[in-house]
Formats: C-alpha cells, sequence, structure tokens
C-alpha cells in the first residue's frame, strides 16, 4: 500500500532531550516536507526536500534539523526541545520536485514537551 | 507566493450544495489554484487543482472566473463526513521563486444533520 509513515505516532518528552521523528515513503517521491499543526494558526511548514541531499527552510524552521540522505527517509530532528515545540507534526512527501504536485500526508504525530 | 483569504468557517446542512470562496488578487499568470480537505487530527488530503474556468472531479468542482482573482469550491450534496477543514493554496509548477506550501488556517465547514 503506498503511503507515508511516521514513528512515532505520540510522543511525551521533556525539555532538552534530543527527540527525532521518522517519516518514510514508499512511492519513490521526490519531494518531502514536514509541517507542524497549531491551534488558531493552522499549518505551517517547517522545511522541506525537493530531493536526496537537498532541503530547504519552509516558514518555521528554527528549532528543528531535517536531513535527506535516502530518498524515502526524511526525518525530523529536535536537538533541545522546548515547551513551545509541544504540536501536532505531519510529514509529507509528493512526486516531482515542486510543491504544486499532490502532497500525500503521514498520520501525524503528536509530541508534548513538558 | 500569491495571499490567499477564506472566510474563517461555514455552517450548512446535510444535502445542501456548499460553495467555499477564497480571494487571490495578486495572483500570478503562472499559479493554480489547489484546495485540500483536513479532517480532526489526519493529514490534509488533495481534492482539486484548476487554472481557469471549470474543474470538476468525483468529489467537487473548482470554478475560476476569468480574471482568476477569486476561485470557488464546490460541494454537491455534502453530507455529516464532509466536515472538515478546507484549504485554498496558490502554488507553481515550476516553484517559482519559493518551492514552500503556505495553507494558512482554512476554512472549517460544519456540516449539521
Amino acid at each position: 500500500e503506498a503511503q507515508v509513515t511516521q514513528n512515532p505516532r505520540y510522543l511525551i518528552t521533556v525539555t532538552g532531550k534530543k527527540l527525532t521523528v521518522t517519516c518514510s515513503q514508499n512511492m519513490n517521491h521526490e519531494y518531502m516536507s514536514w509541517y507542524r499543526q497549531d491551534p488558531g494558526l493552522g499549518l505551517r511548514q517547517i522545511y522541506y526536500s525537493m530531493n536526496v541531499e537537498v532541503t530547504d527552510k519552509g516558514d518555521v524552521p528554527e528549532g528543528y534539523k531535517v536531513s535527506r540522505k535516502e530518498k524515502r527517509n526524511f526525518p525530523l530532528i529536535l536537538e533541545s526541545p522546548s515547551p513551545n515545540q509541544t504540536s501536532l507534526y505531519f510529514c509529507a512527501s509528493s512526486s516531482g520536485t515542486r510543491a504544486y504536485n499532490e502532497q500525500f500526508f503521514g498520520p501525524g504525530t503528536r509530541l508534548t514537551v513538558l | 507566493l500569491a495571499k490567499t483569504t477564506q472566510p474563517i468557517s461555514m455552517d450548512s446542512y446535510e444535502g445542501q450544495e456548499v460553495n467555499i470562496t477564497c480571494s487571490h488578487n495578486n495572483i500570478a499568470t503562472n499559479d493554480y489554484i489547489t484546495w485540500y480537505q483536513q479532517f480532526p487530527s489526519q493529514g490534509p488530503r488533495f481534492i482539486i487543482q484548476g487554472y481557469k474556468t471549470k474543474v470538476t472531479n468525483e468529489v467537487a468542482s473548482l470554478f475560476i472566473p476569468a480574471d482568476r482573482k477569486s476561485s470557488t469550491l464546490s460541494l454537491p450534496r455534502v453530507s455529516l463526513s464532509d466536515t472538515a477543514v478546507y484549504y485554498c493554496l496558490v502554488l507553481r509548477p515550476d516553484g517559482g521563486a519559493t518551492n514552500k506550501l503556505i495553507f494558512g488556517t482554512g476554512t472549517l465547514l460544519a456540516v449539521q444533520p
């Protein structure tokens, strides 16, 4: 089944403890991206990648890192999480290298930073 | 990227046709209009995309007037399961100066029995 998977789905952690949220897609998509969703602020793009080893900042990249060493994986790294990074996170992928193409979203990761 | 403006919320009843309008006054020649749907606690799902006039698929229709400064997503005969947030985005096939996606806060459609 074609899909985007994220792990973990739920995570409660403490301030400053490094964490990684994994994202994987099995559709051979070039474009991958991360979003956070907060009440009243909508869905905001954190980082995106047009292909392996090519990443760029979205609207809210501060406090996050990403890497794209393989086409199928696009992990989101929080080196030193803070409470303001408590949010619902989505990973997405699409064919082609442009945001214009249909995005396929993962199920989401709900992160709580205490 | 062209800025979009859409109503924060709309109410409807089952069986009615719902039209959600999006304003994008500074849309560029190469821009396309794209709509996504998001159910609570799920990722958005692509609904429809168009450049001009009318586009129809099994889920919705998209109406775009000649000046392209606005567009209307039309959902025929909505049901309770159409309750969701609907996002209007303006995107360029070549990515333009930026290859980002800006979703904004969308329109919350609430369908009642």
